[in-house]
C-alpha cells in the first residue's frame, strides 16, 4: 500500500543534542510538510517542500531544519533541542499544492530529557 | 492567535444518534474547509471538504454545512457508529497561500453503545 512512513515513531533525545526525524512516501507526491504539535494544540505547519523548492513559515525557528535529498525521503533536523520542542512531529504529503488532500504519516513524538 | 477554533475538547454521543462537531475560524481569507480525523497512533486522514461557493457537501454518513456570514462550520455525522470514535480536526485554507493548512485544536469524540 501506498503510504507515508515516519522513523522512528518515538524519540528521545537530550536538551541540546542535535536530533533528525525521518520521512519517506511511496505515494510519489510533489509536495511535504512537516507539522509540529503540541499536546492539546493544533498542528502546526512548520515548513514544506515543493519538489526541491523549501518554503519555510515565517514563525518556524531556526533551530529547525530540513532536508528533502530526492522525491520519496525528507528529513527534519533539530539542531539544538530545546524542552519547549517535545511535541508530536507530523509528515504529510500532496500531489500538488492548492487544494490536493493531504497524506500525513503516523508522527513521531519527541521526548527532549 | 487561533485562526480556527474548536471550542469543544470532546463529545460523547450515542450509538445511532447524530454527532455534530463545530468549528469557528476568525481569517475571511479562508475560502475552503477541510475535516481530518485521527486515530490513536496513526496520522489524521482525509474525511470530507468543503468550498466556499457551497453551504453544504455530503458524503455517506458526513454532511459539512457552512455559513460564511457566520464563519462558522459543523459536521454532521448520521447516525453514529463506535468506529467513528477519533479525534476530529477541522482545517481551512485561503487558496491563495499554496495548500498551507491551518488546523484546530481537535474535538474528541466519542460515540457509546
Amino acid at each position: 500500500d501506498a503510504m507515508v512512513i515516519q522513523n522512528p515513531r518515538y524519540q528521545v533525545t537530550q536538551f541540546g543534542k542535535p536530533v533528525t526525524l525521518s520521512c519517506s512516501q511511496t505515494l510519489n507526491h510533489n509536495v511535504m510538510y512537516w507539522y509540529q504539535q503540541k499536546s492539546s494544540q493544533a498542528p502546526k505547519l512548520l515548513f514544506h517542500y515543493y519538489d526541491k523548492d523549501f518554503n519555510n513559515e515565517a514563525d518556524t525557528p531556526d533551530n529547525f531544519q530540513s532536508r528533502r535529498p530526492n522525491t520519496s525521503f525528507c528529513f527534519l533536523d533539530i539542531r539544538s533541542p530545546g524542552l519547549g520542542d517535545a511535541a508530536m512531529y507530523l509528515c504529510a504529503t500532496s500531489a500538488d499544492r492548492g487544494l490536493d488532500e493531504q497524506y500525513f504519516g503516523p508522527g513521531t513524538r519527541l521526548t527532549v530529557t | 492567535d487561533q485562526q480556527v477554533k474548536q471550542n469543544s475538547p470532546s463529545l460523547s454521543v450515542q450509538e445511532g444518534r447524530i454527532s455534530i462537531l463545530n468549528c469557528d475560524y476568525t481569517n475571511s481569507m479562508f475560502d475552503y474547509f477541510l475535516w481530518y480525523k485521527k486515530y490513536p497512533a496513526e496520522g489524521p486522514t482525509f474525511l470530507i471538504s468543503i468550498s466556499s461557493i457551497k453551504d453544504k457537501n455530503e458524503d455517506g454518513r458526513f454532511t459539512v454545512f457552512l455559513n460564511k456570514s457566520a464563519k462558522h462550520l459543523s459536521l454532521h455525522i448520521v447516525p453514529s457508529q463506535p468506529g467513528d470514535s477519533a479525534v476530529y480536526f477541522c482545517a481551512a485554507v485561503s487558496t491563495g497561500t499554496a495548500s498551507k493548512l491551518t488546523f484546530g485544536t481537535g474535538t474528541r469524540l466519542q460515540v457509546t453503545l
